[in-house]
């Protein structure tokens, strides 16, 4: 069976800080996708991030960094000098073969509150 | 381009009542996911459909929940007779095949 953990559930930083989301995953396929959306206060859910089980190269998009680490079933989101505008909850999320549009088990997400 | 498209955005109704909500998905995708969000579940697959044809169910809450997809263009996900505990929101999503995109979801609120 799968589980995404999310072992945070509220994180608060002051503007410009740095913050790491933590994600643990389980699964016992060997070809699977991880995700992570966001979903700001107006409630849609935005993608951010696929990254397939083959795929162990870290990404950097902008202020976004995401570190997959197959070793310990971990897939943390980075965000630089965050801002206001990051304050969302976060789900990290994992699908199992044969492609991404299998079930989607998603974690219970990441509520972050950047201050000013 | 046009992301997928829920309907209504919020609906108020009263217990007992028959409740249809609507999702047209971005064209050309041809995966289409029911997701429902609640505090104390968090969100959880109802039913997808591939090429149209509902493919796992499973997650159909019972009998009372029931979905369509009578073309590629348009799904409904239909409650009767609501009860309180649906109150929720649902969210329509789509693939081409790799990503889920998701819709800005129905507010539904049965009291």
């Amino acid at each position: 069976a799968q589980k995404v953990t999310q072992a945070q559930t509220e994180i608060s930083v002051v503007e410009k800080e740095d913050v790491t989301l933590d994600c643990v995953y389980e699964t016992r396929d060997t070809t699977y996708y991880l995700f992570w959306y966001k979903q700001p206060p107006s409630g849609e859910l935005v993608f951010l991030i696929r990254r397939n089980s083959f795929d162990e190269q870290n990404e950097i998009s902008g202020r976004y960094s995401w570190n997959f680490q197959k070793s310990t079933s971990s897939f943390n989101f980075t965000i630089t000098a965050s801002q206001v505008v990051d304050s969302a909850v976060y789900f990290c999320a994992l699908s199992e073969a044969p492609g991404a549009n299998s079930k989607l088990t998603f974690g219970k997400g990441i509520t972050l509150s950047v201050r000013p | 381009d046009a992301g997928v498209i829920q309907s209504p955005r919020h609906e108020v109704t009263e217990m007992g009542q028959e409740v249809t909500l609507r999702c047209k998905p971005i064209s050309g995708h041809d995966y289409l996911f029911w997701y429902r969000q609640t505090m104390m579940r968090g969100l959880e697959l109802l039913i997808y459909f591939n090429n149209n044809v509902p493919i796992d169910d499973s997650g159909m809450p019972e009998d009372r929940f029931s979905a369509k997809m009578p073309n590629a263009s348009f799904s409904t996900l239909k409650i009767q007779p609501s009860e309180p505990r649906d109150s929720a929101v649902y969210f329509c999503a789509s693939s081409p095949g790799n990503t889920i995109y998701f819709g800005e979801g129905s507010w539904l609120t049965v009291v």
